[in-house]
């Protein structure tokens, strides 16, 4: 089976300061992982996923993660929030083969302070 | 815009009653997946098509079914419905041959009064 489990179900930085969102993954066999963001009575919108190929993975809007297979982690970051991150960010994992479901985490909400 | 149609966005219904919610998929996808977004749930996913046949099932409910339809669009029926019920109903899709992204419409939100 797996799992994801993110660290945190709220996290509020500054405005210009590094964002970081934990996520740890258990899964039996090589996982795919994603991170998706909600914004308010909005659907989920793709941030970056890992498929096996490089480790440290660059999404939108200036996020990216990186895979540590040692660490089983695949922690979101930001070098510089904006007051437009603000929003409920999910981590999922997935079989790594096309066409599954993904098991995703109960979301940690980011708030940005001015 | 993901491409994922969801219809109605809006729905509030009874306790007892059914409704249905439908999802037409993006263009060239062949996967359908439904899942239930709820406060103390979180994000569940519920049932999985794939080219009209049923591909994967997780935590739905004996009085929730759904299919998928030769055009590809979807359908999530629920009935008896409880208070519980209420929730954001996703629908998502995935290209065929391993794509690895699911796109997600924007959900339908049911109210169960």
């Amino acid at each position: 089976a797996q799992s994801v489990t993110q660290l945190g179900s709220h996290v509020s930085v500054s405005e210009g300061a590094l964002v970081l969102l934990r996520c740890n993954y258990s899964s039996s066999v090589p996982p795919y992982l994603f991170w998706y963001v909600q914004y308010p009575n909005q659907g989920l919108q793709l941030l970056l996923k890992y498929t096996s190929a490089a480790t440290l993975v660059k999404g939108i809007n200036g996020f990216e993660a990186e895979f540590k297979k040692s660490e089983t982690s695949f922690h979101l970051t930001k070098p510089s929030a904006h007051m437009s991150d603000a929003a409920e960010y999910f981590c999922a994992v997935s079989r790594n083969s096309g066409n599954t479901p993904l098991v995703f985490g109960k979301g940690t909400r980011l708030s940005v302070i001015a | 815009d993901s491409g994922v149609t969801q219809t109605p966005k809006h729905l509030i219904t009874a306790t007892g009653q059914r409704v249905t919610l439908r999802c037409s998929p993006r263009s060239g996808d062949l996967s359908v997946y439904w899942y239930q977004q709820s406060l103390d749930q979180g994000l569940q996913f519920l049932i999985q098509y794939y080219n009209g046949e049923e591909r994967a099932k997780g935590n739905i409910l004996e009085r929730f079914s759904a299919q998928q339809f030769p055009d590809l669009h979807s359908e999530l029926n629920l009935s008896s419905l409880e208070l519980g019920d209420s929730a954001l109903y996703f629908c998502a899709s995935s290209p065929p041959g391993g794509g690895y992204t699911i796109y997600f419409g924007e959900g339908s939100w049911l109210t169960v009064v």
